[in-house]
Formats: structure tokens, C-alpha cells, sequence
């Protein structure tokens, strides 16, 4: 059974660089066929796509915040990452990590969120 | 981006009605739509995938039809457990976009 772990602060000042960690267990991210993605919930809103991540590091990125996001993965520690930089209150948010099976597919696990908040 | 919407934006029902919400997309998207289930404090949860496929393990009593702009997700007889915020979400091209939710309660 895959599971999927994020981690990381739970409070970021404005302007700083948001970092998150997912950690996934019960499956390689190096055995390939899945995408990683990473979404967020603003506080009683809806869901927002930020990107995903390939095992072999190839990346998408959603257009609203593609200037300030990276995504990478490390395939030795099974675990791939989130930095969003310049972060305002609008960044605000639960941070989940999740897996897709193929690269236009519906996400099918996903970790149980991280919430993050900005303030100083 | 092709933007989703859903309607009802809430929907109070008892247990045992059947529920129909519906999600529209944009712009077409073939039948590349998700549905998902989420309660307070948890992640989603897929239910259906590709329109009409029920993902392994998620209860008979759930399905989905539609493609191109329109679709549905039925609840045949709701339980207590279906007690929820429903999205949708499309994948046919990026960015990936969800609806808004449709939260079921009790009535």
C-alpha cells in the first residue's frame, strides 16, 4: 500500500521560500510510470494544482505559479520536494503531495496535507 | 485554462435519497474527469476516474457519466459515510483544474 507523507514548517514569514517534503513509502519513485504532484486547499476554498515531477526529474508546472515554484525529487531518499518562493498570506494553504499512474491520470493517493501558514 | 464548475454548490439530502451533482467543463475535455470524495481535516479522495470508472474499493452505489463538456456523479442511496464535499477534476490538459465542491449535508 502506498503511502505518502509530506513535511516541512507549518509557518513561513512573507517573502520567504516555502519548502515541503514528500516522503513516500510502500513504492520506488524510481520504478517509474507515476507522476508526483503537489496541490493545494486555501483555508475552506477549492483545490489548485501546483505541478508534478517525473522520476526522471522532468517537471510541469501550473502557469499561475510557475515563476516562483520548483519541484525536484530525490530517488535515493523516495522522496520529492516543493519550494515556492516569495511567498505572500495568499500562499496560505494545506499542502498535499499526491500520485498520478500515468501523466493525464486522476490522482489516486495522496498524503494527508500539511498546513502552512504565512505570516510573519 | 479550461475552468470547471459544479452545481449545486450545496445539496441537503437524507439517507437513502438518490443525489445527482453535476460538474461542466469549459471547454471539452474528452472523458478525462475525476471525481473525488473529502471530509473535514482529510485529503481527498478519488472515486472515480475517467468519467465512469469506480476506483477500486469505492462503493457500487457511487457512479459517473458524461463526456465532452458535461458530467454527473450519482449516489444511488446516500449512507452517513457519503456525508461530504464533492470535486471534480479535469485532466485532459494543463494546467489540471477542479471544481469548486458541492458540499452534501444532511437535511
Amino acid at each position: 500500500q502506498v503511502q505518502l507523507q509530506e513535511s516541512g514548517p507549518g509557518l513561513v514569514k512573507p517573502s520567504q521560500t516555502l519548502s515541503l517534503t514528500c516522503t513516500v513509502s510502500g513504492g520506488s519513485i524510481s520504478s517509474g510510470g507515476y507522476y508526483w504532484s503537489w496541490i493545494r486547499q486555501h483555508p475552506g476554498k477549492g483545490l489548485e494544482w501546483i505541478g508534478y515531477i517525473y522520476y526522471s526529474g522532468s517537471t510541469y508546472y501550473n502557469p499561475s505559479l510557475k515563476s516562483r515554484v520548483t519541484i525536484s525529487v530525490d530517488t535515493s531518499k523516495n522522496q520529492f520536494s516543493l519550494k515556492l518562493s516569495s511567498v505572500t498570506a495568499a500562499d496560505t494553504a494545506v499542502y498535499y503531495c499526491a500520485r498520478a499512474p500515468t501523466i493525464e491520470a486522476a490522482f489516486d493517493y495522496w498524503g494527508q496535507g500539511t498546513l502552512v501558514t504565512v505570516s510573519s | 485554462d479550461i475552468q470547471m464548475t459544479q452545481s449545486p454548490s450545496t445539496l441537503s439530502a437524507s439517507v437513502g435519497d438518490r443525489v445527482t451533482i453535476t460538474c461542466r467543463a469549459s471547454q471539452s475535455i474528452s472523458s478525462w474527469l475525476a471525481w473525488y470524495q473529502q471530509k473535514p481535516g482529510k485529503a481527498p479522495k478519488l472515486l472515480i476516474y475517467k468519467a465512469s470508472s469506480l476506483e477500486s474499493g469505492v462503493p457500487s452505489r457511487f457512479s459517473g457519466s458524461g463526456s465532452g463538456t458535461e458530467f454527473t456523479l450519482t449516489i444511488s442511496s446516500l449512507q452517513p459515510d457519503d456525508f461530504a464535499t464533492y470535486y471534480c477534476q479535469q485532466y485532459n490538459s494543463y494546467p489540471f483544474t477542479f471544481g469548486p465542491g458541492t458540499k452534501v449535508d444532511i437535511k
